[in-house]
């Protein structure tokens, strides 16, 4: 399984960009990068996947460099209610997921 | 589409006692599921993976005589916390992946939190 490492937390802005980068060194050839998103007292939310380049949805974006040793996730125009704590995985296949630490986001007004 | 249903979302039990939980996938099957527990201000820690008829497969160090798994239906997995005592206490989540075209991901449920007095 490949290891993450991300920031233990960050602090932002209602408004601004916000970028969260989390490094995979060991991830393997056929393994997509996933993020969710957690709140206190819920279940973790998929927020994001994707293999390589960038990829976009209504929420995030992520970006991977060509090399897949690191990805960021791009939340534009962050709320109060973006709060929360984000999680990067590298899962093979369909095997378990292995949370890391996460970074804790928090969205002042 | 693609929503785990986990019940109950909390659940108070006297020390010595032992309470059930259950994760049920509302519109998909699933033939494996997950259970995690999570203590205040900590990341999910992976308990067990939980296989359609047969026995689950406990992460190391998991006291599979405590923390009792079943999966009898390809919707529905249960936990049983037996003869729980107050370090047994923590917010205990399942997961699923719906496997489902055009889905990514695991699905959570909301959680439930277990508080033993």
């Amino acid at each position: 399984l490949a290891k993450t490492t991300q920031p233990i937390s960050m602090d932002s802005y209602e408004g601004q960009e916000v970028n969260i980068t989390c490094s995979h060194n060991n991830i393997a050839t056929n393994d997509y990068i996933t993020w969710y998103q957690q709140f206190p007292s819920q279940g973790p939310r998929f927020i994001i996947q994707g293999y390589k380049t960038k990829v976009t949805n209504e929420v995030a974006s992520l970006f991977i460099p060509a090399d897949r040793k690191s990805s960021t996730l791009s939340l534009p125009r962050v709320s109060l209610s973006d709060t929360a704590v984000y999680y990067c995985l590298a899962p093979p296949g369909s095997y378990k997921l292995i949370f890391g630490s996460g970074t804790r986001l928090l969205v002042r007004p | 589409g693609a929503v785990v249903s986990q019940h109950p979302s909390w659940v108070i039990c006297k020390s010595g006692t032992s309470v059930k939980i259950e994760c049920r996938s509302l519109d998909f099957q699933a033939t494996t599921m997950f259970w995690y527990r999570q203590f205040p201000k900590q990341s999910l820690m992976l308990m067990a993976t939980s296989n359609e008829g047969s026995k689950a497969t406990y992460e190391q160090g998991v006291e599979k005589d405590k923390f009792l798994i079943n999966h009898a239906s390809l919707t529905l997995s249960t936990l049983t916390v037996t003869s729980a005592h107050p370090e047994d206490s923590s917010f205990y989540i399942c997961s699923a992946k719906p496997g489902v075209e055009g889905y990514y991901g695991y699905t959570f449920g909301s959680g439930t939190r277990l508080t033993v007095v």
